[in-house]
């Protein structure tokens, strides 16, 4: 069973242009997680997914960011407009359900790097 | 959020045990307290769960006091391996099963 994959583990873009972020839960799991590390913070929850639903995105910066999780394929983290300030590592996790005893797999991660 | 405290860093030696505390004074009766780390340059990766009972599996043992105010991560033969940023979490009921990073404590090993 693979794990939670990340695509693309390393991002490069220009101050101004889009970022778009996948990753794909591990089989089975409908629920999907997106944190961001800055460099030299810790972890910080963005928002919070189950298929095809936002159900908390109380992390997300009001502007410019997205996220979805459609009925097929992956889920999706988008950047519009990215500035410097949006370098950062970002991990998506998943599970299989969201109770208070569940694990969240985590995806190596996405590093983004806006010059 | 019930609000953590542990030490930001500690040191161990190869094949030595480790104690990891955390304070979470502010926790409530069914807040789990969950516990993953964070290996350099990876992803969390998850490494127990307990609510009021001491717990073990095979990566780790989690002590929870009886007051649940405070609990223990124990690694039982600390290896080079298990240099990593290690964060107690409690996961509150309600919240989506979201997890709330502390600044963890750095745990290095020494050969």
């Amino acid at each position: 069973n693979a794990g939670v994959m990340q695509n693309p583990r390393h991002l490069v873009r220009r101050r101004g242009q889009e970022a778009r972020l996948r990753c794909s839960p591990m089989k089975g799991h409908s629920h999907v997680y997106w944190y961001r590390q800055l460099p030299e913070e810790g972890l910080k929850f963005m928002v919070y997914l189950q298929k095809e639903n936002i159900i908390d995105e109380s992390g997300m910066p009001k502007e410019r960011f997205s996220a979805e999780f459609p009925k097929e394929g992956p889920s999706i983290l988008r950047i519009q407009q990215v500035v410097r300030g949006d370098s950062a590592a970002y991990f998506c996790a998943s599970s299989s359900s969201a109770g208070l005893t569940d694990t969240q797999y985590f995806g190596p991660g996405t590093r983004l790097t806006v010059l | 959020d019930a609000k953590t405290t542990q030490p930001n860093s500690m040191e161990s030696n190869e094949e030595e045990p480790v104690h990891l505390p955390c304070n979470h004074s502010t926790i409530s009766g069914t807040d789990y307290i969950h516990w993953y780390r964070q290996l350099p340059s990876q992803g969390p990766e998850y490494v127990i769960h307990g609510l009021t009972s001491n717990v073990n599996n095979r990566m780790a043992s989690l002590a929870i006091a009886e007051d649940r105010k405070s609990s223990t991560l124990i690694l039982h033969r600390a290896t080079l391996r298990d240099a990593a940023v290690y964060y107690c979490i409690p996961l509150v009921y309600n919240q989506g099963g979201k997890l709330i990073f502390g600044q963890g404590t750095e745990l290095s090993v020494k050969p």
